[in-house]
């Protein structure tokens, strides 16, 4: 079972339409994480919160939104999708950012943009 | 890009042990090696890491060459239940004090226990 709660498990939207994933953790950790899997690949980091600020932006689209509204939890809002974004949405978080300690992963949003 | 390189696919026999091997030879002094597998739909599920000394756990063991180069994951008794992509990752430093890092997945291994 994951600490770590992805909702919701599938998620099916158009092109045009706002939808956000959300993802929460009760573990007391500082540090989240999204990342997207596309099939048979694997995860790619997309952005990291620390301390509910914004540390890392992988060049992401501004289609997609992160917001931390608190250190529990983390969303994704999406907007104007292209069918390429179909993919797994990845939530992870841990202790700190800086530091060794492992992140520890939700199972993830399956995302198909029509 | 992944600092790791590993072999696409491995198979095991049940009750054996399986010896996942990982090569990482640019990693730099400060970079801890993980291990992560993802069963079919699920995400990334943590075993174990280490920075140059062996690692055990209730789930496997970690082999770390002493110049730390590579790295073996050993799970002891392989069961069905193993099969899964191992992914082997170093935690790239993005300062020079290892004030944050991140981890970047290569292709990982696909290993099959078979009965």
């Amino acid at each position: 079972d994951t600490e770590v709660t992805q909702t919701p498990k599938h998620l099916v939207m158009g092109m045009t339409n706002k939808k956000s994933l959300k993802c929460e953790q009760h573990m007391g950790h500082r540090a989240m994480y999204w990342y997207k899997q596309k099939a048979k690949k694997p995860p790619e980091l997309m952005f990291v919160y620390s301390y509910e600020k914004l540390s890392i932006n992988e060049s992401v689209p501004s289609r997609f939104s992160p917001e931390c509204p608190n250190s529990s939890l983390l969303n994704l809002h999406l907007h104007a999708l292209q069918p390429e974004d179909s993919a797994l949405y990845l939530c992870a978080s841990s202790q700190e950012f800086q530091g060794n300690q492992p992140q520890h992963f939700g199972d993830g949003t399956r995302l198909s943009i029509l | 890009d992944a600092k790791t390189t590993q072999p696409p696919s491995m198979d095991c026999a049940e009750g054996r042990a399986a010896n996942l091997p990982c090569n990482h030879s640019t990693i730099s002094g400060n970079e801890y090696v993980y291990w992560y597998r993802q069963i079919h739909s699920q995400g990334p599920q943590y075993i174990i890491h280490g920075l140059k000394n062996n690692e055990t756990n209730e789930m496997a063991s970690l082999i770390i060459t002493e110049d730390r180069k590579s790295s073996t994951l050993i799970l002891p008794h392989a069961t069905l239940r193993d099969t899964a992509v191992y992914y082997c990752i170093v935690r790239v430093s993005l300062t020079l004090d290892n004030q944050g890092g991140k981890l970047i997945f290569g292709q990982g291994t696909e290993l099959s226990v078979k009965p």
